[in-house]
């Protein structure tokens, strides 16, 4: 079974300033995706970035961008310019071929003004 | 752009009731998820069905049966609610497979409350 490890439970960054949020995944899969998903107060679930495992290389999306490390098995979040709108639960996920998607237990960033 | 749409938002049920959340989709995928959401324990996969006229049991299957309708409904059924599954609840749909389709698209999510 793949799992998904969020080493860091809660998370706090300036506004302006930049912060990773890591996340390591256990599988035996080649070919799979990786995503991270960020649920705001609202509660509904925003994909951010999502990375295909056979890619070298890192995705990026405006001010996010992920580093992708496929033999340490780790996929980490950065957040660059921090606004008080990227607040929210962030949840990293792995997606192998059969579409079953399974979630880490998501880290709470604050963004401070 | 409705997407995946589930009903009820909110439920309280009592112990030993039964219930059906419903989830539909208009976006023509054939993959549907449901999935329940605990404080820090993330969103843990209850069941799936790849396609239509197919299901699979996820992480955390007990105490739930699901139905694919059609291609566009997925329903979640609690036959005898217990307090442990007080929980918030999400639907989700992903399309076709193919690199760039890999991805899912959630519903807002039903709390429920079990007491």
């Amino acid at each position: 079974a793949q799992t998904v490890t969020q080493s860091q439970p809660e998370m706090s960054v300036q506004e302006a300033e930049t912060v990773t949020l890591s996340c390591t995944y256990d599988t035996s899969e080649s070919n799979y995706y990786l995503f991270w998903y960020k649920q705001p107060p609202s509660r509904q679930m925003i994909l951010v970035i999502r990375q295909e495992a056979y890619k070298q290389q890192n995705a990026t999306e405006n001010r996010f961008s992920v580093n992708f490390q496929k033999a340490a098995k780790s996929f980490s979040l950065k957040i660059s310019d921090s606004q008080l709108g990227d607040t929210a639960m962030y949840f990293c996920a792995f997606m192998k071929q059969s579409n079953d998607m399974r979630f880490g237990a998501g880290t709470r960033l604050t963004v401070k003004p | 752009n409705a997407g995946v749409t589930q009903t009820p938002k909110f439920q309280v049920l009592k112990t030993g009731q039964s219930m059906t959340l419903q989830c539909a989709q208009d976006m023509n995928h054939n993959s549907m998820y449901w999935y329940r959401q605990d404080p820090g324990m993330g969103l843990r996969l209850i069941y799936y069905s790849a396609s239509e006229g197919t299901t699979d049991k996820g992480e955390v299957p007990n105490g739930y049966n699901v139905s694919r309708l059609n291609k566009r409904e997925f329903s979640l059924r609690l036959e005898s609610a217990a307090p442990s599954q007080t929980s918030v609840y999400f639907c989700a749909s992903s399309g076709r497979r193919g690199p760039s389709n890999e991805k899912l698209f959630f519903g807002s999510g039903t709390q429920l409350s079990v007491l």
